[in-house]
């Protein structure tokens, strides 16, 4: 079964704007991780933040953890055209092989 | 970046036959592969977890019989989709990882329509 819910489903801003999609899981977790899928293809790792930590950044993303709240934000600022995509999150839980991953967010750029 | 090569990309069968989709691990040794399978706008769904060596696990509702899968060597892994029919026609993917709860590498999937 999915653990993590990730809010909102789609998400549709203008160029430039700054895009906040959250996920929230419910056991336990070693990492959550972020990544992306474009239509039709694969997905790419975007970013890894273990449960010791709180807030992490690469580029114009920015992931935050509240394991209190079991919850993780992905921030993606100055968006452009081409961040269009899904977004999902996946929790790591320990002892476990599998990542269980989150319905997903649609985001939607407009030039 | 490690890279996982997933071969076909798109094939399209006849209601009956089998299909074996292919998933590398390029410049690494994966350990562990996955197999997924995705409906339209929906997330991925485990499927398999497919270990070097030994039997895959089938995640509850999968048949082992309907989706098998073999990893022979620590590069390669295969899906075979037995007798397909037209309700099987979905998106698969599969990833690998080199160390266990690290980040996952995936291939560009494989849509697979049944006719």
């Amino acid at each position: 079964s999915q653990q993590g819910e990730e809010d909102p489903q789609a998400l549709s801003i203008q160029e430039g704007e700054n895009a906040t999609m959250n996920c929230s899981y419910k056991t336990s977790i070693n990492n959550l991780q972020w990544y992306r899928q474009n239509s039709g293809r694969g997905l790419v790792h975007l970013i890894l933040i273990r449960s010791n930590e709180r807030e992490k950044h690469s580029g114009r993303l920015r992931v935050t953890l509240d394991t209190s709240k079991k919850s993780s934000s992905l921030l993606i600022t100055a968006s452009r055209a081409a961040d269009t995509a899904s977004y999902f999150c996946a929790t790591a839980s320990q002892g476990a092989q599998k990542l269980v991953f989150g319905q997903g967010t649609r985001l939607t750029i407009n030039p | 970046g490690a890279v996982v090569s997933q071969h076909p990309s798109r094939v399209i069968c006849k209601s009956g036959t089998s299909v074996k989709i292919e998933c590398r691990s390029l410049d690494f040794q994966a350990t562990t592969m996955f197999w997924y399978r995705q409906f339209p706008k929906q997330s991925l769904m485990l499927m398999a977890t497919s270990n070097e060596g030994s039997k895959a696990t089938y995640e509850q509702g999968v048949e082992k019989d309907k989706f098998l899968i073999n990893h022979a060597s620590l590069t390669l892994s295969t899906l075979t989709v037995t007798s397909a029919h037209p309700e099987d026609s979905s998106f698969y993917i599969c990833s690998a990882s080199g160390e266990a709860n690290e980040k996952l590498f995936f291939g560009s999937g494989t849509q697979l329509s049944v006719l």
